[in-house]
């Protein structure tokens, strides 16, 4: 059975960049069936898509977060990726990874989810 | 495209009928995602297309509605399904949930 597991710092100071990993076990991130996203919730309140990728490393990122994302695919390690460059304390939130459905579509699959914390 | 849910608390008995509203700014056709969230716990896909039931989803949940407005139904309300409900549109960039709504027991 799939499973989606992020890791990373738990804290990261303001104007920094933080950076995050999504391990995926028990399939292949290579499948041509899937794309791979990121989405975010900070504390009580509602879910924010951050950004969404393929394993060709195609793209697709929320405007609202600007130029500040980044994200990456590294298929040999069965794992994607997460950067958000100059972060402010509004970037204090739960992140997840997910697998998308058909297409780059709805979220079917998900993480636990990782808090991580903007503060000097 | 802004998703707009309401109510934002919905209080209801054990056994009851839940229905929830997701309103889309516009059109999303039918690319309309239902999650349910319990506390402290990841989202966990309810309904995706409007209707279809994703795996494992019990028949109690089911989705109706197209275009701007959608429905989701909970017909007998058990204890693990007092939750937080988001809708997320699919049609348009970029992706865009609800604000939610918090079924609580009454």
């Amino acid at each position: 059975q799939l499973q989606l597991q992020e890791s990373g710092p738990g804290l990261v100071k303001p104007s920094e960049t933080l950076s995050l990993t999504c391990s995926v076990s028990g399939g292949s991130i290579s499948s041509a069936s899937y794309y791979w996203g990121w989405i975010r919730q900070p504390p009580g309140k509602a879910l924010e898509w951050i950004g969404t990728i393929y394993h060709s490393g195609a793209t697709y990122y929320n405007p609202s977060l600007n130029s500040r994302v980044t994200l990456s695919i590294d298929t040999s390690r069965n794992q994607f990726s997460l950067k958000l460059s100059s972060v402010t304390a509004a970037d204090t939130a739960v992140y997840y990874c997910a697998r998308l459905g058909g297409g780059h579509s709805y979220f079917q699959l998900w993480g636990q989810g990782t808090l991580v914390t903007v503060s000097s | 495209t802004v998703m707009t849910q309401s109510p934002a608390t919905l209080s209801v008995s054990p056994g009851e009928r839940a229905t929830l509203t997701c309103r889309a700014s516009q059109s999303v056709t039918s690319n309309l995602a239902w999650y349910q969230q319990r506390p402290g716990q990841a989202p966990r896909l309810l309904i995706f297309g409007v209707s279809l039931r994703a795996t494992g989803i019990p028949a109690r949940f089911s989705g109706s509605g197209s275009g701007t407005e959608f429905t989701l139904t909970i017909s007998s309300l058990q204890s693990e399904d007092f939750a937080i409900y988001y809708c997320q549109q699919y049609n348009s960039w970029p992706r865009t949930f609800g604000q939610g709504t918090k079924v609580e027991i009454k």
